[in-house]
């Protein structure tokens, strides 16, 4: 199984709007952390927001926010008043607290382009 | 604030040449890992150390070695290249193994094979 789903290959939002990205995870472990990334068209992977498995409120970061349902193992990336520089890949990544090395997983990434 | 440093940024190889791509973090980070990252898809692991001296495998290892012999510095070793290893390559580095520790991510190479 998948440990990583985002299952939106493309996204594309109109200038100043809100989107919302979707992930889902997979894990049996009580202690894991979420996290977004951003990869613009240059190449480099930028840390965007964490959420914790025990926080109880969402975690948000200046235009980001993360939609955490843990009943529902979804960690949806939420983008306000979106921009013309948000256009970028979007990767969903998770760390388990069991695992030797604690790697990241990563999922296939969502690709969103902004409109004028 | 260098971070996590890639050279060389790209990069051609001939079939079974082999080559080294180099890593560097000033951070103190304990964790160092290679991802390759294929077109379209997301990253899959190569090799990953927890600390100097200290190495293991991760999702694709095969037709790569790696070595950690300072906290600095984890080289990724590509013996005998292939085509089907052309692909970014990023290395990434935490402070430690905690679940609320991001990674960081260095600029990347880009390694063609023909």
């Amino acid at each position: 199984a998948q440990k990583i789903t985002q299952t939106q290959p493309g996204m594309f939002v109109q200038e100043k709007e809100a989107v919302t990205l979707d992930c889902t995870y997979d894990t049996s472990d009580q202690s894991y952390g979420l996290f977004w990334y951003k990869q613009p068209s240059s190449g480099e992977m930028i840390f965007l927001i964490y959420q914790g498995s025990y926080d109880e409120q969402n975690a948000t970061e200046g235009r980001y926010s993360l939609n955490f349902q843990k009943a529902r193992k979804s960690a949806n990336l939420v983008i306000s008043a979106s921009q013309l520089g948000d256009s970028a890949m979007y990767f969903c990544a998770m760390r388990e607290g069991q695992r030797a090395g604690n790697q990241f997983y990563f999922g296939t990434g969502t690709s969103l382009t902004v409109i004028p | 604030n260098a971070g996590v440093t890639q050279t060389p940024k790209f990069r051609i190889l001939k079939i079974g040449q082999s080559m080294t791509l180099q890593c560097t973090q000033d951070m103190n980070h304990n964790y160092m890992y290679w991802y390759r990252q294929d077109p379209g898809m997301g990253l899959k692991l190569i090799y990953y150390s927890v600390g100097a001296g200290i190495t293991d495998k991760g999702e694709v290892p095969n037709g790569y070695n790696v070595s950690r012999s300072t906290t600095e510095d984890f080289p990724l070793r590509l013996e005998l290249a292939a085509p089907s290893q052309t692909s970014v390559y990023f290395c990434a580095s935490s402070y430690g193994g905690g679940v609320n520790q991001p990674q960081h991510f260095g600029d990347g190479t880009r390694l063609s094979i023909l």
